[in-house]
């Protein structure tokens, strides 16, 4: 068990451009998560998939955020024409079970738009 | 709308003494709560949960208890050490969903 992977660590870019987040979960876990958070602020939900299927989105993910997790073990967060307003971490998190199981999360990536 | 609040965002306690943490929900349809700690660079860490059948959890120095009426838990660490500084995130979810919906953390400082 290597816990929650996530790259880059931190990810500098200029507004308007295109960036791409990648996560690992734990590896028999089955649930993901994409959380986003903000100075100041706890963590805020963003969407979760159980296997391959994106099962729930937040009124967070805007037209311009997509993510996948094509064969259920790894997932890519893109965010296209960023704005300064996306700056932030960007937290994955994975679980296993049908429960109310807790969260495993990674250490994130740090957006920076200029 | 902030669904989850932690109206103290900081904290000090002396090394030995309890540390209480607080926080207040709005949504009465949360029925499953949990603490989480998060240090710098790294992401939260599970440290305690509790479901709505009860009203205290205990793990070793930690003890949630939950006050369904008041909309209200706490987290109690007894006793507090300089290892347990960090920022504390109280996290509330309805079983219709799979989102953890969190308050905006509080930061605790275990003085020696």
């Amino acid at each position: 068990d290597t816990g929650v992977s996530q790259n880059p660590r931190h990810k500098i870019t200029k507004r308007g451009q295109n960036v791409t987040f990648r996560c690992d979960p734990i590896s028999e876990h089955n649930r993901l998560y994409w959380y986003r958070q903000t100075l100041g602020q706890g963590p805020e939900f963003l969407t979760y998939f159980q296997n391959e299927a994106q099962l729930e989105k937040s009124r967070l993910l805007s037209d311009r955020f997509s993510a996948e997790r094509p064969k259920g073990s790894f997932s890519t967060l893109e965010i296209q024409r960023t704005e300064q307003g996306d700056s932030a971490m960007y937290l994955c998190a994975s679980s296993q079970g049908t429960g109310r199981e807790k969260l495993f999360f990674g250490s994130g990536t740090q957006l920076s738009v200029l | 709308d902030q669904q989850v609040k932690q109206n103290s965002p900081s904290l000090s306690v002396q090394e030995g003494r309890i540390s209480i943490l607080n926080c207040d929900y709005t949504n009465s349809m949360f029925d499953y709560f949990l603490w989480y700690k998060k240090y710098p660079a790294e992401g939260p860490t599970f440290l305690i949960s509790i479901s709505s059948i009860k009203d205290k959890n205990e793990d070793g120095r930690f003890t949630v208890f939950l006050n369904k009426s008041a909309k209200h838990l706490s987290l109690h660490i007894v006793p507090s050490q300089p290892g347990d500084s960090a920022v504390y995130f109280c996290a509330a979810s309805a079983d219709s969903g799979y989102a953890l919906n969190f308050g905006k953390g509080t930061s605790l400082l275990v003085t020696p």
